[in-house]
């Protein structure tokens, strides 16, 4: 079945840091990808997405292409900020009536 | 204007007790779901609907049984809490079942 994978741990960097969090996945035929983001308290809010190979999706400075040969959908920022602090989840939907769901990577960016 | 609304946002309740959650969209999606989330921020889907139909039910126990008067609507019922229901609830829709969901505010359940 669809599953996908991302860094164990949390991340914790300075304000202005790069942020990488890394996501592979596994699905058949051609899924959807996305960024989820949850802040404390709060719902997830979609962050960006990409529906086929070689798609870049960015929002609010973050970035993350769709790599289909090494099933990837790394997300990026090249300088974070306090409020980026959050937890961050990679999900897929292969058009199954479901989205498939990382186990999460909780942010902290220090000032 | 709330897209995806569950209500409540916090219920406590003693073991035992049935209790329901609900859910709204405005979205005019035709696809909703109810996820569970645990304390280490897994989430983990448990049903999925499309048009009022059920399209998935992930191994949850017959304690949970959700039910969908209008695609509009999906509310979630638990009888005879238990300890290990306790979590955070979150409904979402999607035009498809392919689509990005977008995500209520999420229900914390602590069953006591």
């Amino acid at each position: 079945g669809d599953s996908v994978t991302q860094m164990e741990g949390p991340v914790t960097l300075s304000e202005e840091a790069f942020l990488t969090i890394n996501c592979t996945y596994t699905a058949t035929g051609y899924p959807s990808l996305f960024w989820y983001v949850q802040y404390p308290g709060e719902g997830l809010q979609l962050l960006l997405k990409a529906t086929k190979a070689d798609d870049k999706g960015s929002n609010k400075g973050f970035e993350a292409t769709y790599r289909k040969e090494t099933t990837s959908f790394h997300l990026e920022k090249g300088s974070v900020q306090v409020s980026d602090s959050a937890v961050y989840f990679c999900a897929l939907s292969s058009g199954n009536n479901r989205l498939a769901f990382g186990k999460g990577n909780q942010v902290v960016v220090i000032p | 204007d709330t897209a995806v609304s569950q209500t409540p946002k916090y219920l406590v309740t003693q073991m035992g007790n049935d209790k329901s959650i609900k859910c709204e969209q405005n979205l005019g999606h035709d696809t909703m779901y109810w996820y569970k989330q645990d304390s280490k921020k897994f989430l983990k889907i448990m049903f999925s609907y499309n048009n009022k139909e059920l399209i998935i039910n992930e191994t949850v126990p017959n304690r949970f049984s959700p039910k969908s008067p209008d695609k509009a609507h999906l509310n979630l019922h638990i009888n005879s809490l238990e300890l290990g229901d306790s979590a955070v609830y979150f409904c979402a829709s999607s035009q498809d079942g392919r689509s990005e969901a977008f995500f209520g505010q999420g229900t914390r359940l602590t069953v006591v």
